[in-house]
């Protein structure tokens, strides 16, 4: 069974500062990597996903994330945030055997204008 | 447009009452799933149907009983609520089951067991 750990649960940085959240997982096989944003009172929303190739990934308004299998990580960044993308951030595994996602505890991002 | 309805966005429900969640899907999908996610507990899997057949059950209560009328419906009827059942249970859909398909979730159901 895979785990996905997000060390952070809350992140406060300003408007124009870079920011990175955390994400650490843990599984033997194979899988799919993925962050999701979900902002308040909202459902989550796909943001990108990984499974092979370059360990950078771009995703929708600004955001990347690195794919790191030494260290068995998958951070999000942003190199300038924008008070709107306050939000609560969510890394997912997802088992290539089983197809289950498994959703880590969120990180709470808070930008201060 | 939401492509993914949630009917009611909040509901208060009486302990020992039951309730039904309504999802309707507009993204011509062929997954369903059922998700829950409370202040206790990070986001959680409890169903998944493809083509209207149940595929995954991680819900150890039959309380919790999907219901797919229609390819693009999956109901949730919860029955004998308890207080521990208040959360936000999300629906969510897929192309298809397969683990490169991405997750569309609605807006959630927000129900309050008192």
């Amino acid at each position: 069974t895979q785990t996905v750990s997000q060390s952070d649960a809350h992140v406060t940085v300003f408007e124009g500062d870079s920011v990175e959240l955390r994400c650490n997982y843990s599984y033997g096989g194979s899988i799919y990597l993925s962050w999701y944003i979900q902002h308040h009172g909202r459902g989550l929303q796909f943001l990108l996903k990984y499974y092979s190739g370059n360990p950078v990934v771009q995703g929708v308004n600004g955001f990347e994330a690195e794919f790191s299998k030494s260290d068995s990580s998958f951070h999000l960044r942003k190199a300038s945030v924008h008070w709107s993308d306050s939000a609560v951030y969510f890394c997912a595994v997802i088992n290539t055997g089983n197809y289950k996602y498994v959703f880590g505890a969120g990180t709470r991002l808070k930008v201060i204008a | 447009d939401p492509k993914i309805i949630q009917k009611p966005k909040y509901l208060v429900a009486v302990t020992g009452s039951e309730k039904i969640l309504i999802c309707e899907q507009y993204l011509g999908h062929n997954a369903m799933y059922w998700y829950r996610q409370s202040a206790k507990k990070p986001l959680e899997f409890m169903f998944s149907y493809s083509y209207q057949k149940l595929m995954d059950n991680q819900t150890a209560s039959s309380r919790f009983q999907p219901q797919s009328s229609k390819k693009n419906h999956l109901d949730l009827q919860i029955t004998a609520l308890k207080p521990d059942d208040s959360a936000t249970y999300f629906c969510a859909s897929s192309q298809d089951t397969g683990p490169g398909n991405t997750l569309y979730f609605g807006e959630g159901s927000r129900l309050i067991v008192v």
